[in-house]
Parts: structure tokens; C-alpha cells; sequence
């Protein structure tokens, strides 16, 4: 069975902050890919990254940046000078084939 | 704009009634998928459909039923309503039957009175 784990479930920064969003999966897939989400208030799902199971460079793209860590199952996502519109729920998932298993999701909130 | 129309956007209906939602999916792309996120459950895979033909189920209750027709549009029928129905209902669509990552719609949230 696939699981997607988000341990924390509020986050409060200061806009500027650095924060990192924490997400474990557990697979027996090899071969599998990991996603980050973000859903604003307004409640679609806005794709932000997917990373395949066999690279584990980190990614960056502006101020968002992804540390995929295979020997931990850890795919972490950090927001670099939070910005009071970074303000949402963000939400890890695992792909198999055919569906995204989803975290509980993180809900941030940025304080101006 | 992702591609993926879902409509209605917002739905009331009462206890017991039946809905169903629609989803057309990104141009070219032939699978569709359907999900559902409740306070309850968090975001869970209902079904996926492939050029027609249905090709995996997740955590679909059986009053719940999909189709996709010729022209690759979707349906998600749901019946005998009840209150823990109420959700944010997504559809996605993606090119191949097994395609790893798939852009969703702006959901139907569904209210049950």
C-alpha cells in the first residue's frame, strides 16, 4: 500500500520567512513519482513539481526548491522569503501508475 | 487555465437525491480521473477512465458510478445522497492510459442539505 505522510498540519510564518514543508511516502514501487500541490483558498489544485523516483537531484525554481531523498522516502519542499500569497494548503503525493495517493496536507499561512 | 472544465462549479441538492457532474477533459488527452476531497478523507482516487473504458477503481462507494462517452467527456453520477457526500469533487485528464502526473480541473464542490 502507498502512503503519504504530512506531519505538519498548520505552519505560521512571517512574510521573509524560509519555511520547509515535510513529506514522507512509503512505496514498494520502484519505479513511482512524487508531486507537490498547492490549493489556494479558492480551491483548485495547482501542480508545482513532480520528480521521478530514479532522480534525486535537487530542484529549484525561484523561490521554491525541492530536496528528494530517497534513503529517508522524504520529498521536502522549502519556500525561500514566504510571501503572504504563498499563503495555502499544500499537498505531497505519490504516483503510481494510475493515481495519486495524497498527504493530509499542509496548511501555511504567511503573516505580512 | 489548466484545460479540464468541470461543471457545475457549486451544487446543493438535498438528502437522497441524485447528481451528476461533468468533466471535459485537456484536448488529446483520453484518460480522466476522478477524486474526491472531503474534511473526512482528505483527497482520495475514485476512478479512472481510459478512451471509454474503465481501467482502475480506488475508494468508489457503489451508489457512486462514472462513464466516459465518445467524445472523452465524463460523468461522475452520484446517488441516494447523503450529508457525508459533501466534498470538493476533482476531475484531471491526462494523455496516456498510465501517465504519471495529470493536470486537474477547478473541482465541483457538492453540498448536501
Amino acid at each position: 500500500a502507498q502512503k503519504v505522510t504530512q506531519a505538519q498540519t498548520e505552519i505560521s510564518v512571517v512574510e521573509k520567512e524560509d519555511v520547509t514543508l515535510d513529506c514522507v511516502y512509503e512505496t514498494r514501487d520502484t519505479t513511482y513519482y512524487l508531486f507537490w500541490y498547492k490549493q489556494p483558498p479558492s480551491g483548485e489544485l495547482v501542480f508545482l513539481i513532480r520528480r521521478n523516483s530514479f532522480d534525486e537531484q535537487n530542484e529549484i525554481s525561484g523561490r521554491y526548491s525541492w530536496n528528494f531523498q530517497k534513503s529517508t522516502s522524504s520529498f521536502n519542499f522549502t519556500i525561500t522569503a514566504s510571501q503572504v500569497v504563498d499563503s495555502a494548503v499544500y499537498f505531497c503525493a505519490l504516483g503510481s501508475a494510475r493515481q495519486l495517493t495524497f498527504g493530509s496536507g499542509t496548511q501555511l499561512t504567511v503573516l505580512p | 487555465d489548466s484545460g479540464v472544465t468541470q461543471t457545475p462549479k457549486h451544487l446543493i441538492t438535498a438528502t437522497g437525491q441524485r447528481v451528476t457532474l461533468r468533466c471535459s477533459p485537456r484536448s488529446g488527452d483520453l484518460s480522466v480521473y476522478w477524486y474526491q476531497q472531503s474534511l473526512d478523507q482528505g483527497l482520495q482516487f475514485l476512478i479512472q477512465y481510459y478512451n471509454g473504458e474503465e481501467r482502475a477503481k480506488g475508494n468508489i462507494l457503489e451508489r457512486f458510478s462514472a462513464q466516459q462517452f465518445p467524445d472523452l467527456h465524463s460523468e461522475l453520477n452520484l446517488s441516494s445522497l447523503e450529508l457525508g457526500d459533501s466534498a470538493l469533487y476533482f476531475c484531471a485528464s491526462s494523455v496516456q492510459e498510465t501517465n504519471y502526473g495529470y493536470t486537474f480541473g477547478s473541482g465541483t464542490r457538492l453540498t448536501v442539505v
